[in-house]
């Protein structure tokens, strides 16, 4: 039972790199969530999709793209990375509104 | 204002103890409500769903106040094992998939 994979668990870029995080889910989800947790912020909405092809930003989407071309895949993109984007960053997907998310093991990326 | 809020903690209490955790949310038309927990460098993982009658789920109680736009989290009889972060999350009317979380509460029990 795989449930959400993230990859990878860790990556260290440097400053203008470009990179994108993975996140693919088998539980058929429709719904699906990129988060940064930040030190004292708790989890902040990025990027979220109700289905293939319909995506929408969050609080803090600057700095990042995402696309949803398959239920089973999310990837989130840093077209520019810059130190302020060094975080943990969690992919979730959930059934629907009223059910719960379920997380991937996160993603711990420094930008130096 | 954020969406939700709440006390980041730390609360220190000793094996045994009850303690309560309050998280306010500011969308009055909010529509599901889960309290999750969070070990330290892991993923969130659903401690429990937030019903308008309330539940409970062993030592854990969860209630909604609409009224008052909060939820909260019991826990009774403190173990070892309940120390983590515990992050309450909230979808907000209108919000589709968004699910938002609060910064969380760190709770540490001790011998």
């Amino acid at each position: 039972n795989a449930g959400v994979t993230q990859t990878p668990k860790f990556q260290v870029l440097k400053t203008g790199q470009s990179m994108t995080l993975q996140c693919a889910q088998d539980m058929n989800h429709e719904y699906m969530s990129w988060y940064r947790q930040d030190p004292g912020m708790g989890l902040r909405l990025i990027h979220y999709s109700v289905g293939a092809g319909i995506t929408d930003q969050g609080e803090v989407p600057n700095g990042y793209n995402v696309s949803r071309s398959t239920t089973e895949d999310f990837p989130l993109r840093l077209l520019s990375a810059a130190p302020s984007q060094t975080s943990v960053y969690f992919c979730a997907s959930r059934f629907d509104r009223d059910t719960e998310a379920f997380f991937g093991q996160g993603t711990r990326l420094t930008v130096v | 204002r954020k969406e939700v809020e709440q006390d980041p903690g730390p609360f220190n209490v000793p094996e045994g103890a009850t303690v309560a955790f309050n998280c306010t949310y500011s969308n009055s038309a909010s529509q599901s409500f889960f309290w999750y927990r969070q070990d330290c460098r892991k993923e969130p993982k659903l401690l429990m769903s937030v019903y308008s009658s309330g539940n409970e789920d062993g030592r854990f109680t969860a209630q909604l106040n609409r009224a008052s736009q909060y939820i909260s989290l019991l826990i009774r009889d403190s173990k070892l094992s309940d120390s983590a972060t515990y992050l309450c999350a909230v979808t907000p009317w209108g919000g589709y998939n968004k699910l938002i979380f609060g910064a969380g509460t760190r709770l540490a029990v001790h011998p």
